[in-house]
């Protein structure tokens, strides 16, 4: 149980074109997703919140207005990298937590990996 | 704040030996703290948590880890290591804010597993 399926795995796009990346939970709702972003060799460093039906939080330094965050319904949120360039290219992964249950856990996708040529 | 730092970037064991990654957290709060694993490619997966409950916590794979609040550490340990565990290890302390958990990462250590 407690899937989260994120497509696609890879994604090669033309620099100034834009990319959508979608997360979604199998067999739960999720009340809230997360976005992180992954550079080569690093950590994972929360890009956005978002909870259904609202607007996603964005963390600082992260513009907003280049990664939209929509979360429609309780199983879907997507990431979209409007204008996309080189320095963008990087692992995208998204996570969710349960609307029941063990709600303080978050179930990770598999990841996207973005390449901007 | 919260905050985690692991200790070592690499960590290298022979098949058949013990693994000891690990782990120091900052939190303002009583913290839950949790180790997820990735390998290649793959999205991380929860290996065990530590939510205020025994301290120490059994995990998947035959993987503990152990609370010591006056270390401020959580270390992950497994007796005998295989070469299945290679894999990227992160330590991960999270803190309820709103209705909702904030995780914060650690580095990561890379676990390499020789024959």
């Amino acid at each position: 149980g407690a899937v989260v399926s994120q497509h696609p795995s890879w994604v090669i796009c033309k620099s100034g074109t834009s990319v959508k990346i979608e997360c979604r939970s199998l067999d739960f709702q999720a009340t809230t997703m997360f976005w992180y972003r992954q550079f080569p060799k690093q950590s994972l460093m929360l890009m956005a919140t978002s909870n259904e039906g609202s607007k996603a939080t964005y963390e600082q330094g992260v513009e907003k207005d280049k990664f939209l965050i929509n979360h429609a319904s309780l199983t879907l949120s997507t990431l979209t990298v409007t204008s996309a360039h080189p320095e963008d290219s990087s692992f995208y992964i998204c996570s969710a937590t349960q609307t029941s249950g063990s709600k303080n856990i978050q179930y990770f996708g598999a990841g996207t990996r973005l390449s901007v040529l | 704040a919260q905050s985690v730092t692991q200790l070592d970037s690499h960590v290298s064991v022979s098949e058949g030996t013990p693994v000891l990654l690990r782990c120091n957290y900052s939190s303002s709060y009583s913290p839950s703290l949790f180790w997820y694993v990735q390998h290649p490619n793959k999205g991380l997966q929860l290996l065990l948590k530590y939510t205020s409950a025994a301290t120490l916590v059994k995990g998947i794979n035959g993987f503990e880890a152990e609370f010591k609040k006056s270390e401020t550490s959580f270390h992950l340990t497994k007796p005998s290591a295989h070469m299945s565990d290679a894999a990227e290890y992160f330590c991960v302390v999270s803190d309820t804010i709103y209705n909702f958990n904030k995780f914060y990462f650690g580095s990561g250590t890379k676990l390499n597993v020789k024959p």
